[in-house]
């Protein structure tokens, strides 16, 4: 069975600070990962992915996300937030040759100004 | 929200009633994926479709069934609603074969209050 653990419900961070938000997944065979953002009253919206290649993976609106093998983590980071990136955050994975997405709890990233 | 609609987007109804959910799409796309979002618990999957009249069950389908006739239509039908079925509905699709790193779009949602 494959499972998502986002060990934080809440994040806060002053605008213009780093921003992390903490990912582990546990899975069979090979991991993909994803990022999704929840703002209010909407549905959610596609971050970033990581299929297989580079561990730093690029996604929108300055967000990256570090995948680590032997850690089992997805980390999502952002080097400056903004109030703007205020939103819930789900992290996802499916293992390979399934396409059943596992969602964490989700993580509510609060960034004041 | 990527050419996905969902219908109704809020319901209010009564235990015992029976609810249809409707999710349409406009991107072609072969799989779609009903979710309901709780807090506390992520998102969960209630049921699939890969392809017109295939469909098959997530983690949490008890109480639930689904159809889908035509590419562009997924229904999610709460044959006899309960509370505990009271949650915000997502709609989900995806493109590419199974097992490969394609991302789900998502609708918008329906707020669906059993009382």
């Amino acid at each position: 069975a494959q499972s998502v653990a986002q060990p934080e419900d809440q994040v806060n961070v002053a605008e213009g600070n780093p921003l992390t938000v903490k990912c582990t997944y546990s899975v069979s065979g090979n991991p993909y990962l994803f990022w999704y953002v929840q703002y209010p009253n909407r549905g959610l919206q596609f971050l970033l992915k990581y299929i297989t290649g580079d561990n730093l993976v690029k996604g929108s609106y300055g967000f990256e996300a570090e995948f680590n093998k032997s850690q089992t983590s997805f980390h999502l980071k952002k080097p400056s937030a903004l109030v703007s990136d205020s939103a819930l955050y789900f992290c996802a994975v499916r293992g390979g040759g399934d396409y059943k997405l596992s969602f964490g709890a989700g993580t509510t990233v609060t960034v004041r100004a | 929200d990527a050419g996905i609609t969902q219908s109704p987007r809020h319901k209010v109804t009564e235990t015992g009633t029976p609810v249809t959910l409707r999710c349409h799409q406009t991107e072609n796309h072969r799989y779609m994926y009903w979710y309901r979002q709780d807090p506390g618990h992520g998102l969960r999957l209630i049921h699939y479709s890969y392809g017109v009249k295939d469909t098959d069950k997530g983690e949490v389908s008890d109480g639930y069934s689904v159809s889908r006739s035509k590419t562009e239509d997924f229904l999610l039908t709460l044959e006899s609603a309960t509370s505990s079925q009271t949650s915000v509905y997502f709609c989900a699709i995806s493109a590419g074969l199974a097992g490969t790193g394609n991302e789900q779009f998502f609708g918008p949602g329906t707020r669906l209050t059993v009382l």
